[in-house]
């Protein structure tokens, strides 16, 4: 399965509303669809699972939808620290698949 | 709480042959499929190899070409990847992760450059 992010770049202020694109080739089994956040020099950290529960810790200005071919990452009110790049996985089918990613600037 | 560390990764040079390591802690380890993800610098993920908790099933990246293998000791809570026939486009971080559902858990990586 192919997923495929869009935009491939976001700039945008403090407090505006980030929507991240992740679109896969074919269905995505039973919305098995997670997002990581990365930071430079940092391992991947999970933020959405199944497609729309957040992980452990994660604040609630990030939210996950979507399901079949479509998902959607939402930051609310981005904030300094997003600043990142944010992958999304599909574990539903073998191989696993990642999109190549979306980076998010804060201006 | 869930641990993983990656070790082995360094400079070799190409058609050499590395092995890298896992160590894990905080759960059972023989009862988790264990993976591998790499990340080229700069670039997106990809899965690399996949093992069973017991070890008797392995799955590869197709990419690879049975240049991979890897393995696991139960009774040292590790995992591995031994890697062989490198070229520079193995040149990558490399990560262990497991799926203890419905979470994902990540190591901190340990780059591998393949260079003369």
């Amino acid at each position: 399965i192919v997923l495929t992010q869009s935009p491939g770049t976001l700039s945008l202020s403090p407090g505006e509303r980030a929507t991240l694109s992740c679109r896969a080739s074919q269905s995505v089994t039973d919305s098995y669809l997670a997002w990581y956040q990365q930071r430079p020099g940092q391992a991947p950290r999970l933020l959405i699972y199944g497609a729309s529960s957040r992980a452990t810790g994660i604040p609630d200005r990030f939210s996950g939808s979507g399901s079949g071919t479509d998902f959607t990452l939402t930051i609310t009110r981005v904030e300094p620290e997003d600043s990142a790049v944010y992958h999304c996985h599909q574990y539903g089918s073998s191989p696993w698949t990642f999109g190549q990613g979306t980076k998010v600037e804060i201006k | 709480e869930v641990q993983l560390v990656e070790s082995g990764g360094g400079l070799v040079q190409p058609g050499g042959s590395l092995r890298l390591s896992c160590s894990a802690s905080g759960f059972t380890f023989g009862s988790y499929t264990m993976y591998w993800v790499r990340q080229v610098p700069g670039k997106g993920l990809e899965f690399v190899s996949g093992i069973t908790g017991s070890g008797s099933y392995t799955f590869y990246a197709d990419s690879l070409k049975g240049r991979f293998t890897i393995s696991r000791d139960n009774s040292k809570s590790t995992l591995y990847l031994q890697m062989s026939s490198l070229g520079p486009e193995d040149t990558a971080v490399y990560y262990c992760v497991n799926l203890i559902m419905p979470a994902f858990y990540w190591g901190q990586g340990t780059l591998v450059t393949v260079s003369s």
